[in-house]
């Protein structure tokens, strides 16, 4: 669990404002994922990214952005931050193929999470 | 795209009883369903998966089991004891890249 960490762990910000979250894992995965959660809705998935500089939108893309240039980053970043945003984000990743070593194909593995409130 | 329901959302149950979470999917193209666990102010954790080649799968008092052909899986947990109080949610594999489509999670209460 040690191998994916997500920054801030709080945040708090205004309505307008830029915020960008990050997420590194060390494990080499291929596959990273952005989720948010809310009461009553589960972990719904923003965006998703199969390498660097792949990525594609989920479930609940509006108002978000990320990037993959390095295969261990994923930020993602909410380029004018809205009260609905308010929301835990979590990232995670996995290694379809087995090929990192690191777990058995396709689990998915979740940072900590960052607690965003949009003021 | 897929859709996955889950039931209950909180179960409450005394100590040593079982504990059954449902969920069901409607994609039947999907083959991998986890099980994951999150206790309060946690990350979700990986409990147990199904891949939809098996029917039921065991880990000490966990277990899953899958019916293709209804479409839904469940989660049993026998013998509760008060570390299994959290929110569970179980999931499906949309495609391919991984994608998982999550239930709305369970909140599971076991009381002494």
């Amino acid at each position: 669990d040690a191998g994916i960490t997500q920054s801030p762990r709080y945040k708090i910000t205004e309505t307008g404002r830029q915020v960008t979250l990050m997420c590194h894992q060390t494990w080499s995965h291929s596959y990273m994922f952005w989720y948010r959660q809310d009461l009553g809705h589960g972990l719904r998935l923003i965006y998703y990214s199969a390498a660097a500089d792949i990525t594609d939108k989920g479930e609940v893309p509006d108002g978000y952005v990320v990037s993959r240039s390095k295969t261990e980053n994923f930020p993602l970043t909410l380029e004018s931050a809205t009260r609905s945003q308010t929301s835990v984000y979590f990232c995670a990743s996995s290694d379809p193929e087995g090929l990192a070593g690191t777990g058995a194909k396709n689990i998915q593995y979740f940072g900590a999470g960052t607690r965003l409130s949009v003021l | 795209g897929e859709n996955v329901e889950q039931h209950p959302s909180t179960l409450s149950v005394q100590e040593g009883d079982s504990a059954v979470i449902k969920c069901t999917y409607s994609d039947s193209a999907s083959n991998y369903f986890p099980w994951y666990k999150q206790e309060l102010g946690k990350r979700p954790q990986l409990i147990i998966d199904i891949r939809s080649n098996v029917g039921e799968k065991k880990d000490q008092r966990i277990a899953v089991t899958l019916n293709k052909t209804a479409k839904h899986f469940s989660l049993h947990i026998t013998e509760t004891q008060p570390e299994d109080s959290a929110v569970y949610f179980c999931a499906a594999r949309l495609d391919s890249w991984g994608k998982l489509q999550f239930g709305a999670g369970t909140q599971v209460v076991v009381t002494p």
